[in-house]
């Protein structure tokens, strides 16, 4: 079974500049998230998606990310204008069901560097 | 609001010797708990999970953790470390809809 797929995997802008990441999650997989991870820190959930439509965005800097996934299947997340202190990696991961099992498959991530 | 402590950033271990990753949560209800494995470079990988069945868990690549309510802890243990599991661990809590809060994460070096 094909895993999630996100690409680029690795991204050097400069900052003031745009970039865009996308996903695909695994197959069936209803529920969609990204995540930052910071150097150092935890993931940090950015978005939640169930199908098309969006469970939880509070964490999502509307001003500058935007992220979308029109048919129910892969996802693009949008950075512009890029600032330094979005340099992380941004992982993408899905779910089967939405609910409180936890169970996520992530994938191998997207390495952003602005500079 | 849930939210896990992770004690330890670094821990340093002997090949064959057993391994402890401490973690403690807090929560104005009972969580459901989750280590999660990230190999360098690799995604998030599921370790193991507790939610409230059975309080000693056994997850993947011989790794258990035991939910202690009285101590809000849920540590990662394994009885003998191999090199592969050098990377970094991360516990989990989950209070409602899937919305995980990631602890700031151990790195395990395992050292010949």
């Amino acid at each position: 079974e094909a895993g999630v797929a996100q690409s680029p995997r690795y991204k050097i802008i400069e900052k003031r500049q745009s970039v865009a990441f996308w996903c695909n999650p695994i197959s069936g997989h209803a529920t969609l998230y990204w995540y930052q991870q910071i150097l150092g820190q935890g993931p940090k959930l950015l978005i939640q998606f169930q199908n098309n439509g969006v469970v939880d965005d509070s964490q999502l800097p509307k001003d500058r990310f935007s992220a979308e996934r029109l048919k129910g299947v892969d996802s693009t997340l949008k950075i512009q204008p890029a600032k330094l202190e979005d340099s992380a990696v941004y992982l993408c991961a899905s779910s089967l069901v939405a609910g409180n099992t936890g169970e996520l498959f992530f994938g191998e991530g997207s390495r952003l560097t602005v500079l | 609001a849930q939210s896990v402590t992770q004690l330890d950033s670094h821990v340093s271990v002997s090949e064959g010797t057993p391994v402890l990753l401490r973690c403690n949560y807090s929560s104005s209800y009972s969580p459901s708990l989750f280590w999660y494995v990230q190999h360098p470079n690799k995604g998030l990988q599921l370790l193991l999970k507790y939610t409230s069945a059975a309080t000693l868990v056994k997850g993947i690549n011989g790794f258990e953790a035991e939910f202690k309510k009285s101590e809000t802890s849920f540590h990662l243990t394994k009885p003998s470390a191999h090199m592969s599991d050098a990377a970094e661990y991360f516990c989990v809590s989950t209070g409602g809809g899937n919305k995980l809060t990631f602890g700031t994460g151990t790195q395990l070096k395992v050292e010949l």
